[in-house]
């Protein structure tokens, strides 16, 4: 998985309660994403760093923060989780956004709010 | 309209065979390529990316991307059970990946 890690890899929590996922990379790539994977939607991007405390928004980004204090590590919040948001969470990297540059994805993160 | 459209499958193809995996795209200036695998419960993992119109061969795996016709294909020569996976097409037209929904490929031994 290109030296990427995702924790917790399973969750179960309640409709209401926060929730915080972490990616971790050992690669030093600059850029880290974090996407969510629905049945007949295949992969959506959720939020997006291009460098420490510098992010953006992606196409479903409502009801998620994110933050990046470390090159390795890209956090994914969601304030209060909601049972939409069920879903397979997977970070990923990529060494810039080059038009030819590759992403490289962690091994995920099964969320499920109850 | 999607941005990346993939039949969804399944497609089942005997050991040996040929599977052919097609994608078609919205953004006629989109210019980089990818194939991912994956496998149930895993994540997805590069296979292939193809930037020029033409064929690009690695192993046992061919990209054909025709930009004219804004499609890309994925064709697997000798097709074995562990290529049993969801094949995922991804294109970048300059700022993002768009992902299609996958197609399900399943070799039967």
């Amino acid at each position: 998985d290109a030296g990427i890690t995702q924790s917790p890899r399973h969750k179960v929590t309640e409709t209401g309660t926060p929730v915080t996922l972490r990616c971790h990379q050992t690669e030093n790539h600059r850029y880290m994403y974090w996407y969510r994977q629905d049945p007949g939607h295949g992969l959506r991007l959720i939020h997006y760093s291009y460098g420490v405390k510098d992010t953006d928004k992606g196409e479903v980004s409502d009801g998620y923060s994110v933050s990046r204090s470390k090159t390795e590590d890209f956090l994914l919040t969601l304030e209060s989780a909601t049972s939409s948001q069920t879903s397979v969470y997977f970070c990923a990297i990529s060494e810039s956004r080059q038009i030819r540059d590759t992403q490289y994805f962690g091994p995920g993160t099964r969320l499920t709010v109850l | 309209q999607k941005e990346v459209e993939q039949n969804s499958g399944p497609l089942s193809v005997p050991e040996g065979a040929i599977a052919s995996l097609n994608c078609t795209y919205s953004d006629r200036g989109s210019q980089s390529f990818f194939w991912y695998r994956q496998y149930s419960g895993k994540s997805p993992e590069l296979i292939m990316f193809i930037y020029s119109n033409g064929d690009k061969e690695d192993g046992r795996f061919t990209a054909q991307l025709n930009k004219a016709s804004q499609y890309v294909s994925l064709l697997i020569r000798d097709s074995q059970p562990s290529d049993s996976a969801t094949y995922l097409c991804a294109v970048n037209p300059g700022n993002q990946f768009y992902f299609g929904t996958g197609t399900s490929l399943t070799v039967i031994p």
